[in-house]
């Protein structure tokens, strides 16, 4: 049971918009720690691809966007393409464990 | 380029112990906080230890807490994790990772430790 919840899976076709949510709880999110996402291709590590919440890294396409209200925050992902199948994590800080958290992953399947 | 090599990853039997070494290019080490996450086959990440850039800090998830530490020498921009009384659940791919401002932006290809 993961301390950040993600739904396991979604999926879009290609040039359709997806988002994926991410909840916490009053440790983490709900403290305002920030967010952040990471994309995981098939067999390789997982690669930065929103920090503080809604910043993209240079070289990140501006089809993924972050948000966040509250204790929940989303990944949206608009103009879908093939090559953005991937599994999706969230990320913060929890204060009541002392450790750095991620969510369950959600896996984006583009039909 | 940012690169970060693990290495050390391997086959062994429970309650064995075993040191992840993971050296790193691209940036000033020095200035780096440093952290290991790993991830079980089919599962998430999961943080485990990270250190401060002068090493007085260290932390760990309570998952390894007391069998497993972390250090790191300045001098050879290396980062080290000494895994002791390793258990079937320790059993997945290590990654050494730069933390900035709450985030893990940089990531190593990992080394796979299988306790077994």
């Amino acid at each position: 049971q993961s301390v950040l919840t993600q739904p396991p899976s979604v999926s879009g076709a290609p040039g359709q918009r997806i988002t994926i949510s991410c909840t916490g709880t009053s440790s983490n999110l709900g403290t305002n720690f920030d967010v952040h996402w990471y994309q995981q291709l098939p067999g390789t590590a997982p690669k930065l691809l929103i920090y503080n919440n809604f910043i993209r890294p240079s070289g990140v396409p501006d089809r993924f966007s972050g948000s966040r209200s509250g204790a929940s925050a989303s990944l949206a992902v608009t103009g879908l393409q093939v090559e953005d199948e991937a599994d999706y994590y969230c990320q913060s800080y929890d204060s009541s464990l002392s450790a750095w958290v991620f969510g369950g992953g959600t896996k984006l399947t583009v039909l | 380029e940012v690169q970060l090599l693990e290495s050390g990853g391997d086959l062994v039997q429970p309650g064995r112990s075993l040191r992840l070494s993971c050296v790193v290019s691209g940036f000033i080490y020095d200035d780096a906080a440093m952290h290991w996450v790993r991830q079980a086959p089919g599962k998430g990440p999961e943080w485990i230890s990270g250190i401060s850039w002068d090493s007085s800090i260290k932390n760990y998830a309570d998952s390894v807490k007391g069998r497993f530490t972390i250090s790191r020498d300045n001098s050879k921009n290396s980062l080290f994790l000494d895994l002791t009384s390793l258990r079937p659940e320790d059993t997945a791919t290590y990654y050494c990772a730069r933390k900035r401002d709450g985030c893990f932006d940089h990531w190593g290809r990992g080394t796979p430790v299988n306790v077994s």
